[in-house]
């Protein structure tokens, strides 16, 4: 299973909404995470079951779809939202990352 | 707190061997399955191996199968990774995990493994 993630890169003004696409080569059901990585940091998860925030992550971070379709929306973007953002799925070993969807600050 | 703390990484050429570990407190690591995902300089990220709470399950990807062997010592709340047969491609930052439903919620900091002569 193959993620491909769009658009490479989005640049948004603070306090914008910021949505980030990943789409699946076949149905991965409800089984994808996002994660957010700063430069020189591990990743961070954001959201797991294609839905679920996970405790402690701000409420602006949402996402959404099932099947082969994801959206991550950031509501509010503020600046430390900085980042580059990955999704995952674990539908099925391997479990595979997307590429990465850039998100700069305007 | 969870905490992973990776160790073992460094330089070494091309055919030859290194040992990974991670060690973990701030939770029961005999009751949760561990992980090892890399990441190329610059590039995103790939997982490399999953394996069960007792071993009993162990998953590789097929670009290192045959190479790397996952291991644990659950006395000693570690995880490992025998990495053989080295190859320039597999240079990466390599982060031990700990899964969530198939997600990662808890990273080490990563070590760096650099394949080169």
């Amino acid at each position: 299973i193959v993620m491909t993630q769009s658009p490479v890169t989005l640049s948004v003004s603070p306090g914008e909404r910021a949505t980030l696409s990943c789409r699946a080569t076949q149905s991965v059901r409800s089984n994808v995470a996002w994660y957010q990585q700063k430069p020189g940091q591990a990743p961070r998860l954001l959201v797991y079951s294609a839905s679920t925030r996970v405790t402690g992550i701000p409420a602006r971070f949402s996402g959404s779809g099932s099947g082969t379709d994801f959206t991550l929306t950031i509501s509010s973007l503020q600046s430390e939202d900085s980042a580059v953002y990955f999704c995952q799925h674990y539908d099925a070993w391997p479990f595979t990352f997307g590429p990465g969807t850039t998100v700069d600050i305007k | 707190d969870v905490l992973l703390v990776e160790s073992g990484g460094g330089l070494v050429q091309p055919g030859g061997s290194l040992r990974l570990s991670c060690a973990a407190s701030g939770f029961s690591f005999s009751t949760y399955s561990m992980i090892w995902v890399r990441q190329a300089p610059g590039k995103g990220l790939e997982w490399v191996s999953y394996i069960s709470s007792t071993s009993g399950t162990i998953y590789y990807v097929d670009s290192v199968k045959g190479r790397f062997t996952i291991s644990r010592d659950n006395a000693r709340s570690s995880l490992y990774l025998q990495m053989n047969g080295l190859r320039a491609e597999d240079t990466a930052i390599y982060y031990c995990g700990r899964p969530l439903q198939g997600s990662v919620d808890y990273w080490g900091q990563g070590t760096l493994v650099t394949v080169s002569s």
